[in-house]
């Protein structure tokens, strides 16, 4: 059975701090998605990284794929309020199939 | 564009009663997944359609799920007896047939209490 760690499951940060979230697996997967889910909402995807050792930037969230598509980390530089929320990994096979989500870390940013 | 929809959005039933979720795609997405988030747990797929297909149902609990997708637009998931464990929030997801990041793009979900 795949699985996927992710750590901390909670993040509780004042306004202007940094921080990385964590997404390991024993597996390797095809693409590696990253979720942010607001409080009554579904998931809504902010990035796919595909290429062991890539890095995606989103503003001031960047995102890296380990080198043996196992695992991927989540960094965002200056936390605003704005950031609250549960962030989601999802691990993914080939097309069309299911994706494997990890428990999620919810991250409280504080002004 | 629209995005996923789900329908209700809460639905609160007696343990031994039957509730129908619904959930319509992205117009022209082929492929449509339900997921299953329960208290404290991850998100875990139930299963999965290729138009009006069921490509894999592996995730499914039980036979009290029946899940169908007449015609390859909206799908239903009816829960038929309730238990108590069948609370959580229910997640319907699409995707493109050809997307090969296997990107998929969630609604918003249905909160099921079974009491």
């Amino acid at each position: 059975t795949q699985l996927l760690e992710q750590s901390p499951q909670f993040l509780s940060i004042q306004e202007g701090e940094n921080l990385t979230v964590y997404c390991n697996s024993s597996s390797v997967f095809s693409s590696l998605q990253w979720y942010r889910q607001e409080p009554g909402e579904g998931p809504v995807l902010l990035v796919t990284v595909v290429t062991g050792g890539e890095v995606k930037k989103l503003k001031r969230l960047t995102f890296q794929f380990g080198d043996a598509r196992k695992d991927s980390s989540l960094h965002i530089t200056a936390a605003q309020p704005g950031d609250t929320g549960l962030y989601l990994c999802a691990g993914a096979g080939q097309a069309g199939t299911a994706l494997i989500f990890g428990k999620g870390t919810t991250l409280s940013v504080s002004s | 564009e629209a995005g996923v929809t789900q329908f209700p959005s809460h639905s609160v039933i007696e343990k031994g009663q039957t509730v129908t979720l619904r959930c319509d795609p992205i117009s022209g997405h082929d492929n449509l997944y339900w997921y299953r988030r329960v208290m404290g747990k991850e998100i875990k797929f139930l299963l999965h359609f290729v138009k009006e297909s069921k490509q894999d149902e592996s995730g499914m609990p039980n036979n009290r799920f029946l899940a169908e997708r007449t015609g390859g637009t909206y799908s239903t998931l009816k829960v038929q007896p309730a238990e108590l464990e069948d609370s959580g929030v229910y997640f319907c997801a699409s995707s493109q047939a050809r997307d090969s990041l296997n990107e998929q793009y969630f609604g918003p979900g249905t909160r099921l209490t079974v009491t």
